[in-house]
């Protein structure tokens, strides 16, 4: 089955204490994201990778880190994470060349910074 | 800069009517696509129904139809006959860049839809 996996589902930590959201796709999908959501504001893009060692900031880069080792993973780190980052967060992936490049979602992370 | 405004944060509709979700956008590109999403409470982000710029029909999937309106840079959701599984938040979103690149999303802030009995 196609899809998009993220764990944990959710977690509850401490403030600086660093932390991964594993993300991987089994659909050799060459493009891969990362967004939070947050109430009243919708889905913001945090890092994309464009295929594996290409990484680029989204539009809330900042206190989080990413890399792409393997073209299936696509790991986010919060190195010390705060409280302003308790979010639901969205890995996503897509095809590079497509058409509709309909964008293919985890089934996201409740994260919650105390 | 893309936008996608959503100006309705709530909607309510009866069972086995039409309702409209709207979605305005802005951008300067001349490609781009549109894209709804749905999100029940369960949280995952469900794909709905997807319009290319350059698309010269509306597109439907099943219940669900895009009214595209391109001078107007608008594309509302159109769900027809409403059922009770259909409450959840609606999201409407724009990919940045030409249909061959960057496949970054702009969401807009979505639209909670609630169908009552």
């Amino acid at each position: 089955e196609a899809q998009v996996t993220q764990n944990p589902r959710y977690l509850i930590t401490v403030t600086g204490k660093k932390l991964t959201v594993t993300c991987s796709q089994n659909m050799n999908h060459e493009y891969m994201s990362w967004y939070r959501q947050d109430p009243g504001l919708g889905l913001r893009q945090i890092y994309y990778s464009m295929n594996v060692e290409v990484t680029d900031k989204g539009d809330v880069p900042e206190g989080y880190k990413v890399s792409r080792k393997e073209k299936r993973n696509f790991p986010l780190i919060l190195e010390s994470p705060s409280p302003n980052q308790t979010s639901l967060y969205f890995c996503a992936s897509s095809l590079r060349y497509s058409g509709t490049a309909e964008q293919y979602f985890g089934p996201g992370t409740r994260l919650t910074v105390t | 800069a893309q936008k996608i405004t959503q100006t309705q944060p709530g909607m309510f509709v009866q069972e086995k009517e039409a309702v409209t979700l709207d979605c305005t956008y802005d951008t300067s590109d001349q490609s781009y696509g549109l894209f709804w999403y749905k999100q029940p409470s369960s949280g995952e982000m469900i794909f709905l129904i997807y319009q290319g710029s350059y698309d010269e029909q509306n597109a439907t999937e099943g219940r669900y139809s895009l009214n595209f309106q391109k001078a107007r840079k608008s594309a509302n959701l159109v769900i027809s006959a409403s059922q009770l599984g259909d409450s959840a938040m609606y999201f409407c979103a724009m990919r940045e860049g030409p249909n061959t690149g960057f496949q970054k999303l702009v969401f807009g802030t979505g639209t909670r839809l609630l169908v009552s009995p």
